[in-house]
Formats: structure tokens, sequence, C-alpha cells
């Protein structure tokens, strides 16, 4: 059974770009959280989603950020016009149910030149 | 408003000392509460879990203690090793909840 995929893993955008993030999570799993980490810090909640619906987004910044979970296909988190601050490493996790364990994927670390 | 905190933030232990880490929480809400492994580059790892009708719970070197009374679990490391060198969290979440609530982490360091 494949654990949570994150693709990519590494993503260099400059300021004002897109940064597109995926996640799949494990077969079986409806329910996928994002988190962000700094450097030396711990893991910040952002959103929380099942399939085609936002639970909880109360973690996540009011502009430029984004995410969605289809029907088909993978999570995705969206982050338009970066900026420097955005540069973190950016997590996903899944849960077979609200509240359920969460496994993490290897994450995705953007940087932003 | 931090719901979990956790203490050490750094901790420096020889080979086959006993590292304890820490975390304290509010909300008598919580009912799960799981500790996360993260070696540098990678993401978190469960390692164990302990619900709070039992006091503590035990899985090969690892220990978890908790007092509900006092709000308050532990992570117990025994017979610790180099390759144990990692960051360490604590998490907590209710099953009426959405979230899991995380501890800042402790980075720990065995020195063989």
């Amino acid at each position: 059974n494949a654990g949570v995929m994150q693709n990519p893993r590494h993503l260099v955008r400059r300021r004002g770009q897109e940064a597109r993030l995926r996640c799949s999570p494990m077969k079986g799993h409806s329910h996928v959280y994002w988190y962000r980490q700094l450097p030396e810090e711990g893991l910040k909640f952002m959103v929380y989603l099942q399939k085609e619906n936002i639970i909880d987004e109360s973690g996540m910044p009011k502009e430029r950020f984004s995410a969605e979970f289809p029907k088909e296909g993978p999570s995705i988190l969206r982050i338009q016009q970066v900026v420097r601050g955005d540069s973190a490493a950016y997590f996903c996790a899944s849960s077979p149910r609200g509240a359920g364990t969460q496994y993490f994927g290897p994450g995705t670390r953007l940087t932003v030149l | 408003q931090q719901q979990v905190k956790q203490s050490p933030q750094s901790l420096i232990v020889q080979k086959g000392g006993i590292p304890i880490i820490n975390c304290a929480y509010e909300n008598t809400a919580f009912d799960y509460f799981p500790w996360y492994q993260q070696f540098p580059g990678k993401g978190p790892a469960l390692l164990i879990a302990i619900r709070p009708d039992v006091s503590e719970k035990k899985e090969g070197r690892f220990t978890i203690s908790f007092n509900k009374s006092a709000k308050q679990f532990s992570l117990h490391i025994m017979d610790s090793q180099p390759g144990d060198s990692a960051t360490y969290f604590c998490a907590a979440t209710s099953n009426t909840g959405n979230q899991f609530y995380f501890g800042t982490g402790t980075s720990l360091t065995v020195i063989p």
C-alpha cells in the first residue's frame, strides 16, 4: 500500500509566480490535511479537506492561498503571487476518517527567489 | 494560542540514556494523543499514540505516560541510540474535532 505521495519534492519559484503543490492520499483515505513548516518550527495547520469539500480552512491565509480536493485526482494547494515568506516545507497528511490518525507525505520544499 | 505546549525545545543525551519529552494541553475534549518522529528532509512519521483510558503505553523502546488529571503526557525513549536523533512532535485531537494540534517539536540528539 503506497503511502501519501507529494510532488514535486522541491519547487523553486520567483516572486510573483504561482506554486502548485500536489498530494495523493493513501489508498482508501478521503481526508486530507495541509501543513506548513518553517525551519526549526513546528507544523502549522492550514486546511482540512474531504473529497470536493473544504471542511476547515482556518489556518490558511485569506489571500493568495487556495486548496482543493476534487472527486478525481490529487489534492492541490495553490499559492498565487508567491513571496519570499512563503518559502517553507509544505506537508500533506491523509486519514481514513476525520480526526483519525494522520499519515504524512514526504513534503514539498518551496523556495521563493 | 498554542493548544499543545511541548518542552524542551532541544535535548542532548548520551547513548543509552532516557530522554523525556513533555507535552501539556488544556482542552479536556482531546482524546487522542499521538507522537510523531521526523528526520531531516522527511515527513513526520507516527511513532506511538495513546488514548486517555490508559496511563501508559509501550511500543518497543518508546513509552507514553499519560496523566489525565494534570492534562500532561510524555514520551520516554529507553536505551536511546544515535539513530533516534530526530525531531519529535506531540499532538492532540478530539473525536469530534477537525484538527490535530501539534506541539512545537523537540530536537533530540543522542551522542554515541
